[in-house]
């Protein structure tokens, strides 16, 4: 149980463009899901809480208006990485908090997603 | 504010070996969660084990298990007949209980399990 899918697990894309990223949670209902983002060899590095129902609430330093976070269902939140610039090159994970059952209040993560800007 | 060190940034130890890792934290919290994550040359973050800060009882998971001292703010994890499949950055973790479930992120110690 407590899985959690990321789509997709790799993209490419010009600069100027837009780039979607999914992030399912397969076997529960997740109201809260986390975007991170990652630099090599470092510790994960919290962008934003995604709430369902609700706007999405941005750590100091995240545009918001850059990347676009969208939680419209109990198991799927969306990051939007809007007008991508090569120093948005990084990868991204995120996570499903499991409220109920035995590991309640957990984080369980997808797999990431990297993403190369040209 | 919630803090969480690992002290050793790497380690590396022959298969079949013991192993532990150390991770202190600071709170003034008397209800919270830790963890451990694994994240292997996959980039997948793993769950490897969770302790509730009200339980005496130290956590274990097959060959992972933990010594969690509340007083001294000590969760080390170990790691037993380790295995090839155990090279990974290891990640300690602290979640205040009832919260925003936020986690407050060690820097990590890559293990490295020695053929």
């Amino acid at each position: 149980g407590a899985v959690v899918s990321q789509h997709p697990s790799w993209v490419i894309c010009k600069s100027g463009t837009s780039v979607k990223i999914e992030c399912r949670s397969l076997d529960f209902q997740a109201t809260t899901m986390f975007w991170y983002r990652q630099f090599p060899k470092q510790s994960l590095m919290l962008m934003a809480t995604s709430n369902e129902g609700s706007k999405a609430t941005y750590e100091q330093g995240v545009e918001k208006d850059k990347f676009l976070i969208n939680h419209a269902s109990l198991t799927l939140s969306t990051l939007t990485v809007t007008s991508a610039h090569p120093e948005d090159s990084s990868f991204y994970i995120c996570s499903a908090v499991q409220t109920s059952g035995g590991a309640s209040e957990t984080q369980y993560f997808g797999p990431g997603t990297r993403l190369l800007v040209l | 504010a919630q803090t969480v060190t690992q002290s050793q940034p790497e380690m590396s130890v022959q298969e079949a070996e013991t192993v532990t890792l150390s991770c202190t934290y600071d709170t003034s919290e008397n209800n919270y969660y830790l963890f451990w994550y694994k994240q292997p040359p996959s980039r997948q973050m793993i769950l490897v084990i969770r302790q509730e800060a009200y339980k005496q009882q130290n956590a274990t998971e097959n060959r992972f298990s933990v010594n969690f001292q509340k007083a001294a703010k000590s969760f080390s994890l170990k790691i037993s007949d380790s295995q090839l499949g155990d090279t990974a950055m290891y990640f300690c973790a602290f979640m205040k209980r009832a919260s925003n479930y936020q986690l407050i992120w060690g820097a990590g110690t890559k293990l490295i399990i020695k053929p």
